[in-house]
């Protein structure tokens, strides 16, 4: 299966970490990028491949990956981070995939 | 500095055609892989083709395989999706998305705006 699956709705309060899970069967053999879409932007690259993390990503946002579960972690969340999350793989036709997304909310 | 912009979004018919460009500037564009991605409102990102730096390979998602069609042209660098037999469930907005490539794993590392797709009769 190529399916991606996360959580709908995850919630943390101001300043505390979460973590935002995303699991499925192509992410045994492949990794996971994860992005942050703001409403009425455009999505932004977050962390690919292990950790690694474009220029002008805060460090508080880091990737990990067990098994079939790629996780994004935001330790020490900020009121800017409430946002829209989706993690994205493949699958072997090199087919794209993502991730139903998950909508953060920052208590 | 990265630019991505579409157009060629609109109004089609049930059955109908459009063509999508993304015109791209700020980068090396023969040398990277594109991908189409769209949202329809209110809903979640869907991948929905890509293709390989030198336009010899593409990628479907199976919703589109059959009436979608991605070229690019390196001379004036930009990106094309041709869609055919337009559904009302194609309804959404169109992003173009650069890729990178790191240890044989690909991301989007660039978007642009997006461009809507709206089929209704």
């Amino acid at each position: 299966s190529s399916e991606l699956t996360q959580d709908p709705a995850v919630s943390v309060a101001l300043g505390q970490t979460v973590r935002i899970t995303c699991q499925g069967d192509a992410l045994r053999s492949y990794y996971a990028s994860w992005y942050q879409q703001k409403p009425g932007k455009a999505p932004v690259l977050l962390t690919y491949v292990k950790n690694n993390r474009p220029s002008g990503i805060p460090a508080r946002f880091s990737g990990s990956s067990s098994g079939n579960t790629a996780s994004l972690t935001i330790t020490g969340a900020q009121a800017e981070d409430e946002a829209d999350y989706y993690c994205n793989s493949r699958d072997n036709r090199g087919n794209r995939v993502f991730g139903g997304g998950t909508k953060l909310t920052v208590l | 500095e990265v630019h991505l912009l579409e157009s060629g979004g609109g109004l089609a018919q049930p059955g109908g055609s459009l063509r999508l460009s993304c015109a791209t500037s700020g980068f090396t564009f023969m040398r990277y892989a594109m991908s189409w991605v769209r949202q329809p409102p209110g809903k979640g990102l869907e991948w929905v083709s890509a293709i390989s730096s030198g336009g010899d390979t593409t990628y479907y998602a199976d919703s589109v395989k059959g009436r979608f069609t991605i070229s690019r042209d390196s001379s004036n660098h930009t990106l094309y999706l041709e869609m055919k037999n337009l559904r009302a469930e194609d309804t959404a907005l169109y992003y173009c998305a650069k890729e990178d490539e790191w240890l044989a794993e690909y991301f989007f590392d660039s978007w642009g705006q997006g461009t809507l797709v709206t089929v209704s009769s």
